[in-house]
């Protein structure tokens, strides 16, 4: 069965440092989301591509963070600099568009010290 | 604004005995709803989905859910519950009107007892 890919699974980084995270969305699927989930919360959406524009960045703090799928296929988010309340689980998920559901991918934990 | 209410932050139930997980929304359009379990340290799984038509629908791992429209509910029930079912529990809705991006609950965590 088709699984979205992330990597890295876990990252520690130093505050003021960047730190960029990878998604490999199901093959097929034109639509990929990156969502933070902060400890005890539900997963917050900061953008969402269809193929390789962006049509929801509207939560994404764009002074640090950055996202970008230049081939409308895999997808990197980019944070610089990285800062303590930065700390979280970032999911990657992908759909074929429209209502349908959306695919998780296992998620990188991310520490910044 | 649209936003999903899971009123209990966590939930006990022994083994075998049955179980509900509530969830309520506030949308300003036709929803279509999801519920996903998440294990520790792990991405999302689907349960089930709501998009229309019959509102009791069956998921996986013997889940179902009801959608009721004049409550704002989509509750989820199961008859008898396993130990492999403790996990965290969220609630998302979507609709086409919002670009079809999903807003999720703050989730329940489940403990079973033996």
């Amino acid at each position: 069965e088709a699984e979205v890919a992330q990597s890295p699974r876990y990252k520690i980084t130093e505050k003021s440092q960047a730190v960029a995270f990878w998604c490999d969305p199901i093959s097929g699927h034109a639509t990929l989301y990156w969502y933070r989930q902060i400890l005890g919360q539900g997963p917050e959406l900061l953008v969402q591509f269809q193929d390789e524009s962006v049509v929801d960045d509207s939560q994404l703090p764009k002074d640090r963070f950055s996202a970008e799928r230049l081939k409308g296929v895999d997808s990197t988010l980019k944070i610089q600099p990285a800062e303590l309340g930065d700390s979280a689980m970032y999911l990657c998920a992908s759909s074929s568009g429209g209502p349908n559901e959306q695919y998780f991918g296992p998620g990188t934990r991310l520490t910044v010290t | 604004a649209q936003s999903v209410t899971q009123p209990d932050i966590h939930i006990t139930v022994s083994e075998g005995a049955s179980l509900e997980l509530r969830c309520n929304y506030s949308y300003g359009a036709t929803p279509y709803l999801f519920w996903y379990v998440q294990s520790p340290g792990q991405g999302l799984q689907l349960l089930l989905k709501y998009f229309s038509g019959d509102t009791l629908v069956q998921g996986i791992k013997g889940f179902e859910a009801e959608f009721k429209r004049s409550q704002s509910s989509f509750n989820l029930r199961k008859p008898s519950v396993h130990w492999s079912d403790a996990a965290e529990y969220f609630c998302a809705v979507g609709a086409r009107e919002y670009g079809n991006k999903l807003v999720f609950g703050a989730g329940t965590i489940l403990r079973v007892k033996s």
